[in-house]
């Protein structure tokens, strides 16, 4: 399967960890997307990278989040200090040069802080 | 925060009928998408509009856009239970295509 992929699938944490997802998006997508998504919400948007570059990051991205993407390929967002309001599903997506106007979502990183 | 409210919130049918939801949004578009998103999985991409065009089918899907309303219709034709999911609209404004959901209906689809 070439789809998107998020590692882990599932973290459960107690407050106050760090903790790391990582996302290795369809092969040769520039784009790259996480959002956050609470139980019974829409997913909401944290950041983007094009290629390596971070272009965009939601007001919801507070200081404790960072997300990198090194050499263009995977991402991963850490969570330093979690907090119980961090609970959420973690869902990265990633879109091609040539229609990037379609985002394949990966199957998504359920977080649960204790 | 959200750009669109979705309307139901949930939608119970039987297999064989259609099932029909809307989405309102707040600001102008480059496109309307919808996604399908299974019991805590991944969402799937369904059918996207662009804001000049109006209307667009796929298989038993038919989305309209009416960009005076800032509003869209899903149509789900001889729905199955394969349907049941929570189906997303999410919209694009802007060059980073970032999409912006609304909050989902969902739709249990009964044999």
């Amino acid at each position: 399967d070439t789809g998107v992929s998020q590692d882990p699938r599932h973290k459960i944490t107690k407050r106050g960890q760090n903790v790391t997802f990582r996302c290795d998006p369809i092969s040769e997508h520039n784009r790259l997307y996480w959002y956050r998504q609470t139980l019974g919400q829409g997913p909401e948007f944290l950041t983007y990278f094009q290629n390596e570059a971070q272009l965009e990051k939601s007001r919801l991205l507070s200081d404790r989040f960072s997300a990198e993407r090194p050499k263009g390929s995977f991402s991963t967002l850490e969570i330093q200090r979690t907090e119980q309001g961090d609970s959420a599903m973690y869902l990265c997506a990633s879109s091609s040069i040539a229609y990037q106007e379609t985002q394949y979502f990966g199957p998504g990183t359920r977080l649960l802080v204790l | 925060s959200q750009q669109g409210e979705e309307d139901p919130q949930a939608l119970s049918i039987q297999e064989g009928e259609n099932a029909t939801m809307n989405c309102s949004y707040k600001t102008s578009i480059n496109n309307l998408q919808w996604y399908r998103q299974n019991s805590g999985r991944g969402l799937v991409h369904l059918i996207l509009i662009r804001s000049n065009e109006r209307e667009k089918h796929s298989g038993r899907l038919r989305v309209t856009l009416d960009t005076s309303k800032k509003s869209s219709s899903l149509l789900i034709t001889a729905s199955r239970a394969a349907d049941t999911a929570s189906y997303f609209c999410a919209t694009a404004m802007d060059s980073s295509y970032k999409l912006i959901f609304g909050s989902g209906t969902r739709l249990l689809v009964r044999p």
